[in-house]
């Protein structure tokens, strides 16, 4: 079974800053994918993100990017030139090749102007 | 292209009464899923679809939930009789297939209180 740990319920950064938020994991798998996906409020979650673990080299989407530390079991989403629509709820989600996509139970960003 | 659709958006019923969901999944995604999202935690997979046979339905009480999705393309979910632990917002999502390689698109979302 899958398990995700999400330590930070909240977070906040200023405009322009950027900011890490953290997850450890843990899966009997040995290929699976990482994921973050954002939840703004009253809006739909949408993927930002994607690692595949066989990969060493760490993923990147304009401004979000990853920290994959396999043997850690770690996947922190680094967000950088935080803008005010990166304010949402982030989750961390683990998915082996037959298990179901688990969620951790999000951090709440806040972005300051 | 359409994103996933579900109805309706809020619900309000009193204990002990029946409701039903309706997703509407992405043109072509084989796989369809339906997670719960109780305040202040991360969506939990109540059900999944491969076309119209069940994947995991592990999480599902069966006792009160049912789910269908007879010709592999929209689903409903119902609960009866409902119960107070379960007002949540209820998501659909969909992908190509189960594999991690494809992203989950989800819906708009079905906030159902139970009072």
């Amino acid at each position: 079974a899958q398990t995700v740990t999400q330590s930070q319920p909240e977070m906040s950064v200023q405009e322009a800053e950027t900011v890490t938020l953290s997850c450890t994991y843990d899966t009997s798998e040995s290929d699976y994918y990482l994921f973050w996906y954002k939840q703004p409020p009253s809006r739909q979650m949408i993927l930002v993100i994607r690692q595949e673990a066989y990969k060493q080299q760490n993923a990147t989407e304009n401004r979000f990017s990853v920290n994959f530390q396999k043997a850690a079991k770690s996947f922190s989403l680094k967000i950088s030139d935080s803008q005010l629509g990166d304010a949402a709820m982030y989750f961390c989600a683990p998915k082996g090749g037959s298990e179901k996509l688990v969620f951790g139970k999000g951090t709440k960003l806040t972005v300051n102007p | 292209e359409a994103g996933v659709a579900q109805s309706p958006r809020y619900k309000i019923i009193e204990k002990r009464q029946s409701v039903a969901f309706w997703c509407n999944p992405i043109s072509g995604h084989a796989t369809l899923y339906w997670y719960q999202q109780i305040l202040g935690q991360g969506p939990k997979l109540l059900i999944q679809f491969q076309n119209n046979g069940v994947v995991d339905d592990s999480q599902l009480p069966k006792d009160r939930f049912s789910a269908e999705r007879l010709k592999g393309v929209d689903s409903t979910l119902k609960i009866q009789p409902a119960k107070l632990e379960d007002s949540a917002v209820y998501l659909c999502a969909s992908s190509l297939s189960a594999s991690g390689l494809y992203e989950q698109y989800f819906g708009p979302g079905t906030r159902l209180t139970v009072t």
